[in-house]
């Protein structure tokens, strides 16, 4: 069973409008992190958090938001959605340090 | 701010054959860890090894091994008996410390083709 789901798996955006891109760990983990990938650069870290409640900028913050209501669930928020924001985003959780467990991520097109 | 670089954009080798995938970092940590993880042609991302850096002796699980040259700042991956499934693109990737945890940083990847 699958312990980082996401949620939609595919999104569709018009410029302007407001996303938001769920994720689901069963792992109880404290840490959680959203990338996004694009051709060419890998997996960029958005934001991430250490446990509910708490939300750190990552490496490209800028147009997201985030938030960690409790220690399952961790959210990307896009309230001016642009379509340079379109990628595909991975959700991942971690702990004790180690290796990372993704979700199998959302693709997200903003027309 | 840490720094993880794969030069090697893709590679192609035949399959049971021996291949190695270049990392090299940047890091001002005296102790730190890295990893290296795979994305299958379906978008699915498995975390594979891990290399401790206060450990000499180089990881090795299954047919994945590394080459861990501290000096010089490398993690090579070693995929030994190479199989059509072993397509896919490798992330090296290395641990770094934030505010209050740690978070990681990844490389670009490299695209590895494994063919008959």
């Amino acid at each position: 069973e699958a312990a980082v789901t996401q949620s939609p798996r595919n999104k569709v955006a018009v410029t302007g409008g407001k996303v938001t891109l769920s994720c689901n760990q069963t792992n109880n983990h404290n840490n959680m992190y959203w990338y996004r990938q694009d051709t060419g650069h890998g997996l960029r870290l958005i934001h991430y958090s250490y446990g509910a409640g708490s939300t750190e900028k990552g490496d490209i913050p800028d147009g997201y938001k985030a938030s960690r209501p409790s220690q399952e669930n961790f959210s990307l928020i896009l309230e001016l959605a642009t379509p340079s924001q379109t990628s595909v985003y991975f959700c991942a959780s971690g702990g004790g340090g180690w290796e990372q467990y993704f979700g199998p991520g959302t693709r997200l097109t903003v027309l | 701010a840490q720094k993880v670089t794969q030069t090697q954009t893709s590679i192609s080798v035949v399959e049971k054959t021996t291949v190695t995938m270049d990392c090299v970092y940047e890091t001002r940590d005296s102790s730190y860890f890295l990893f290296w993880y795979k994305q299958t042609a379906s978008g699915e991302i498995v975390f594979l090894i891990r290399q401790d850096s206060y450990k000499k002796e180089n990881a090795t699980v299954g047919h994945y091994s590394l080459n861990f040259q501290k000096p010089k700042s490398s993690i090579g991956l070693i995929i030994t008996a190479t199989q059509i499934e072993d397509s896919a693109v490798y992330f090296c990737a290395m641990r770094e410390e934030g505010t209050g945890g740690y978070k990681v940083v990844f490389g670009s990847g490299t695209r590895l083709l494994v063919s008959p």
